[in-house]
This record gives structure tokens, sequence and C-alpha cells, in this order.
């Protein structure tokens, strides 16, 4: 079984830059997660989706950061303008609605804001 | 107060040993429990997975919950130098997971 994929894994951009990273889940998982890892702390979510619908968002900066999931699969998550602050691995997580909450987690993206 | 606390350690251990591995929280209605596991420059690995009061041992993990105390737990028995990583523990409570801050585990040969 093919787990999380995100892409990229790694990026540097200026800060007021734009950016985005994608996620694909597990195959069949409904949920999906963003998370944001600031070094030495443990992930904070950002974002839950059921399918395409927004399930928590209470903890994203919405005038900047942006998600969607369209088709109930794959998922951008967007930054728009950056900040410092911003640098941290952003995770994407997966479950299924029969998993007993075990989350999954892709590789993360490794984000730098010069 | 923290929701899901943990001693950032470092903690050392020698190879062979058994590694203790703490975690309070502060939600009584909290339902499930999870430690991972973090390499350095990698993501989060799930490990263990706890649901109810008492132990649940898998392979050289064991995982202990105590509801009445808020306290969950993860031994590792036979400690190798690869079992040297971050363990975080996360808490599920009202459709969200809390993690801890982690600890970090060094195992030394």
């Amino acid at each position: 079984e093919a787990g999380v994929a995100q892409s990229p894994r790694y990026k540097i951009i200026e800060k007021r830059q734009s950016v985005a990273f994608w996620c694909n889940p597990i195959s069949g998982h409904a949920t999906l997660y963003w998370y944001q890892q600031i070094l030495g702390q443990g992930p904070k979510l950002l974002i839950q989706f059921q399918n395409n619908g927004v399930v928590d968002d209470s903890q994203l900066p919405k005038d900047r950061f942006s998600a969607e999931r369209l088709k109930g699969v794959d998922s951008t998550l967007k930054i728009q303008p950056a900040k410092l602050e911003d640098s941290a691995v952003y995770l994407c997580a997966s479950s299924s609605l029969a998993g007993l909450n075990e989350q999954f987690f892709g590789p993360g993206t490794r984000l730098t804001v010069l | 107060q923290k929701e899901v606390e943990q001693n950032s350690g470092p903690l050392s251990v020698p190879e062979g040993a058994i590694a203790s591995l703490n975690c309070t929280y502060s939600d009584r209605g909290s339902q499930s429990f999870f430690w991972y596991r973090q390499y350095s420059g990698k993501s989060p690995e799930l490990i263990m997975s706890i649901y109810s009061n008492g132990d649940k041992e898998d392979g050289r993990f064991t995982a202990q919950l105590n509801k009445a105390s808020q306290y969950v737990s993860l031994l590792i028995r036979d400690s190798q130098p690869s079992d040297s990583a971050t363990y975080l523990c996360a808490v599920y409570n009202t459709d969200k997971l809390i993690f801890g801050t982690g600890t970090r585990l060094q195992v030394f040969p």
C-alpha cells in the first residue's frame, strides 16, 4: 500500500512570495490533514478535510494560508504572501473513517523563507 | 497548562536497557492515544496506539495508559542505537490530534 505522497520536498522562497504544497493521501482515506511543524515542536494542525469538506480550520491563518481538496482526494496548501515565521515543515497526513483515529504522515515539505 | 506534556530530554540509555517515556494530558475526555517516532529530518511514524486502560505490547514496545491519572507511557525494551529519535505523544479529543513537543531518546552503545 502506497503511503502519503507530498511534493515538493524542499522549497526556499523570499518573504512576500507565494508557495504551494501538494499532497496525495493513502488510497481510500477519506480524511486529510495539513500540519505545520516548527523545529523543536510537535506538529500543529492547520486544517482537516473529510472528503472535500472542511472539518476544522480554526488554526489556519486565513489571511495568508488557503487549502483545497476539490475532488476529495489530493489537496493543495498555499501560502500567500509568506512571512519569515512560516519557515517550518509542512506535513500532510491521512486517516480512514474506520481507522480508530490513526493518522499516517507523508514525508513533509521543508519550507525556508528568507 | 499545556494540553499534552512531555519531558523534552534528552533521555540517554545504554544499549540493551529499557527506555521509559512519559506523557501527561489535560483533557479527561480524551479518547485515543498514540506514540509516534520521528527521526531527525524525517516525518512522524506511528508506532503504537492505545485506547483503553492498561498495557498494550507490540514487539519491544509497550504502551501503558492510565486515564484516571491522565498519563500515558511508552516502554522500549532492549533499546538499540537505531531507537535514537524523538518520540511524540499524541492525544485524540473532539476530532483533533494534539501532539506533545516530544522526548528525544539517545541510546548509546
